[in-house]
């Protein structure tokens, strides 16, 4: 069955920067997309970015493009989320999720999610 | 970017009733070369992370019990619990994924009677 395991949040100052991980396993990693999706507490859910199979694609939502960058380390299975500039409205829970389909480059469903992770930005 | 709208924001309905749920997109998320509509539903338990349902607007995944379906075409998708138990008391979101960036609706909150 497959796992994510998400790291890497805590409580950061406005302007500062934050990796978060997700450690992937139970599934083959190398033959799926991956997305990161976030929730603002007692909000809504957000797509955040997705990252293709082969790693050539990365999409990103217009709220997130120019200072997060999604990687991912296909011989660790883990997925990367880097975030810059960030600011109080980027405060959520962090999911990290495997993509429905797995070949498609900008993604589809969403059919396996982290726990999450929780990133506050607070002065 | 596509917006899906959901109604009602909120739901109570007795156990053993139906529940219906509505997602409307502000464009149609049917593919006419796939034939298939790029439409999803999640159900959120509070303090868990979402669970997907159906995809393809109505195809259910592993796991999921047949009183839930799904329905609709184009820009109108009806998620239906035929029989509501006390396990399904959740917050409920529909999902596009014809377009990148994919967009969820608001959700709704589904609880008993």
């Amino acid at each position: 069955q497959a796992r994510l395991v998400e790291s890497g949040g805590g409580v950061v100052q406005p302007g500062r920067s934050l990796r978060l991980s997700c450690a992937a396993s139970g599934f083959t990693f190398i033959n799926y997309a991956m997305h990161w999706v976030r929730q603002a507490p007692g909000r809504g859910l957000e797509w955040v970015a997705v990252i293709s199979y082969d790693e050539y694609y990365k999409y990103y939502a217009d709220s997130v493009q120019g200072r997060f960058t999604i990687s991912r380390d296909q011989s660790k299975n883990t997925l990367y989320l880097d975030m810059t500039s960030l600011r109080a409205d980027d405060t959520a829970v962090y999911f990290c999720v495997r993509d429905g389909v797995g070949w498609s480059p900008s993604g589809t469903y969403f059919d396996h999610w982290g726990q999450g992770t929780l990133v506050t930005v607070s002065s | 970017d596509i917006v899906m709208t959901q109604s009602p924001d909120s739901l109570a309905v007795s156990l053993g009733e139906r529940a219906t749920i509505n997602c409307k997109s502000s464009r149609s998320v049917f593919s006419s070369s796939k034939n298939k509509n790029y439409l999803a539903w999640y159900q959120q338990i509070a303090g868990q992370p979402p669970k997907l349902l159906l995809y393809w607007a109505s195809t259910r995944e592993s796991g999921v019990p047949d009183r839930i379906s799904g329905s609709g075409s184009g820009t109108d998708f009806t998620l239906t619990i035929s029989s509501l138990q006390a396990e399904d008391v959740a917050v409920y979101y529909c999902q596009q994924y014809y377009t990148t960036p994919s967009t969820f609706g608001q959700g709704t909150r589904l609880e008993i009677k």
